[in-house]
């Protein structure tokens, strides 16, 4: 079955770096576009990025543009977010999920990575 | 951006009456060329993550109750729950995926509770 487990949450200070993993099995990766998706504490889902199968397009949220990149490896059927500059703002579950294509939704989602910023 | 807009934000209906969400966006989200509309709807329960319920404005996914159905076209939709199930509590949301490149936006959530 279709698995998307992400890893690499935790605390980080503000202005501090992290770098979430999703791992993907039960399909094949390298056909999917794959997005990041973001939920903060008690708030509703904020798309934040995403990249096309072959890693060619990739686009971001403006709030965070310039500070996180998006990067798949399919060898590995693995996904990742680059996240610098951290700011309190960013403080959410990180959800990495899948779609066919760019003009469609997100099939299959992860359980999700807590993200905190704070000092 | 196309901003997706919900209501109600929250909404307590009794077990086996009917609960209706509508969603609006700011442009339309109907593609002329296929005549579909880019729209779907996710359930989210309390610690889980969004499951995708329907896509296409109105097409149900693999294994949701044919109580869930969506409508509606161009900027104005509808979730409708026929007789709402005490397992239907969570908070649903829509989402356009017409965008390009892709921007999607997701509504702000309606909080689905029993009266």
């Amino acid at each position: 079955q279709v698995q998307l487990v992400e890893s690499g949450g935790g605390l980080v200070k503000p202005g501090g770096s992290l770098r979430l993993s999703c791992a993907a099995s039960g399909f094949t990766f390298s056909d999917y576009y794959m997005s990041w998706i973001r939920q903060a504490p008690g708030k509703g889902l904020e798309w934040i990025s995403y990249i096309s199968s072959s890693s060619t397009y990739t686009n971001y949220v403006d709030s965070v543009k310039g500070r996180f990149t998006i990067s798949r490896d399919n060898a590995k059927s693995s996904l990742y977010l680059q996240m610098n500059s951290l700011r309190a703002e960013d403080t959410a579950v990180y959800y990495c999920a899948s779609s066919p294509m760019a003009a469609a939704p997100f099939d299959y989602w992860g359980q999700g990575a807590l993200v905190i910023v704070s000092s | 951006d196309i901003v997706m807009t919900q209501s109600p934000d929250s909404l307590a209906v009794s077990l086996g009456e009917r609960a209706t969400i509508n969603c609006k966006s700011s442009q339309s989200v109907l593609y002329s060329s296929n005549n579909k509309n880019y729209l779907a709807w996710y359930q989210q329960k309390p610690g889980q993550p969004p499951k995708l319920l329907i896509s296409w404005a109105s097409t149900r996914e693999s294994g949701v109750p044919d109580r869930f159905s969506g409508s509606g076209s161009g900027t104005d939709f509808t979730l409708t729950i026929s007789s709402l199930q005490a397992e239907d509590v969570a908070v649903y949301y829509c989402q356009q995926y017409y965008s390009s490149p892709p921007q999607y936006t997701f509504g702000q959530g309606t909080k689905l509770d029993i009266k």
